[in-house]
């Protein structure tokens, strides 16, 4: 049990789907994240909300629209995606924190495969 | 920009061989330091992290790091490795004075293969 629960695990989508992924966490963290783990390349940093409030959006396009209703749920909708981006996608929460002090604590992703 | 990398993609070792897994990163500044753990079918999770003090850091399972600052270098030791240590492993760094959040930057994963 991570703290940090994630559905669907698996989602199939063609491209003019919408559908949305959910991560909710029970850990009294007031920071989320969204990252996109491909094969062979880094995690990357998709999105990040801090105290409810988005303060990154490293360049994503914008069929991926991220929400935090509150700061213990984050979605991901997503809409019209194409096939490239199917990949693992991984919720993380921590408690916001400057110096990195607070270690993120990851959920078990979301496999997504777009036909 | 600031990146992480991890020198070997795919690991493979015969149970009670040495492991080391290495680890650079570009900035400048100061950073901390971390290793995640991604067994299979499971979530990542925190093996080990350095702030500061003493550069050899000792995690969970009898991991442990290094940290050289003049190799901006952090790679992952482990004496004698077991089966149970098949995984994939993630090196990450976040520049401190990241601004209220933790930017974790993470190297592409090195997957350790341990045989019987």
């Amino acid at each position: 049990e991570t703290g940090v629960t994630q559905t669907p695990r698996h989602l199939v989508m063609g491209m003019t789907n919408k559908k949305s992924l959910k991560c909710e966490q029970h850990l009294g963290h007031n920071a989320m994240y969204w990252y996109k783990q491909s094969a062979k390349k880094p995690l990357e940093l998709m999105f990040v909300y801090s105290l409810e409030e988005r303060v990154e959006n490293n360049s994503v396009p914008s069929r991926f629209s991220p929400e935090c209703p509150n700061s213990s749920h984050l979605f991901l909708h997503l809409h019209t995606l194409q096939p490239e981006d199917s990949a693992l996608y991984l919720c993380a929460s921590s408690q916001a924190s400057g110096t990195g002090s607070s270690p993120l604590h990851f959920g078990n992703g979301t496999r997504l495969t777009v036909t | 920009a600031q990146s992480v990398s991890q020198h070997n993609h795919h690991v493979i070792l015969s149970e009670a061989a040495s492991l080391e897994l290495g680890c650079n990163y570009s900035y400048g500044g100061t950073v901390n330091l971390f290793w995640y753990v991604q067994y299979p079918g499971q979530h990542l999770q925190l093996l080990l992290k350095y702030f500061s003090g003493d550069p050899l850091v000792k995690g969970i399972k009898g991991f442990e790091a290094e940290f050289i600052k003049s190799k901006f270098s952090f790679n992952l030791r482990k004496p004698s490795v077991q089966w149970s240590d098949t995984a994939e492993y993630f090196c990450a760094v976040i520049p401190r004075g990241s601004g209220g959040y933790n930017k974790l930057i993470f190297g592409a994963g090195t997957r350790l293969a341990v045989h019987p």
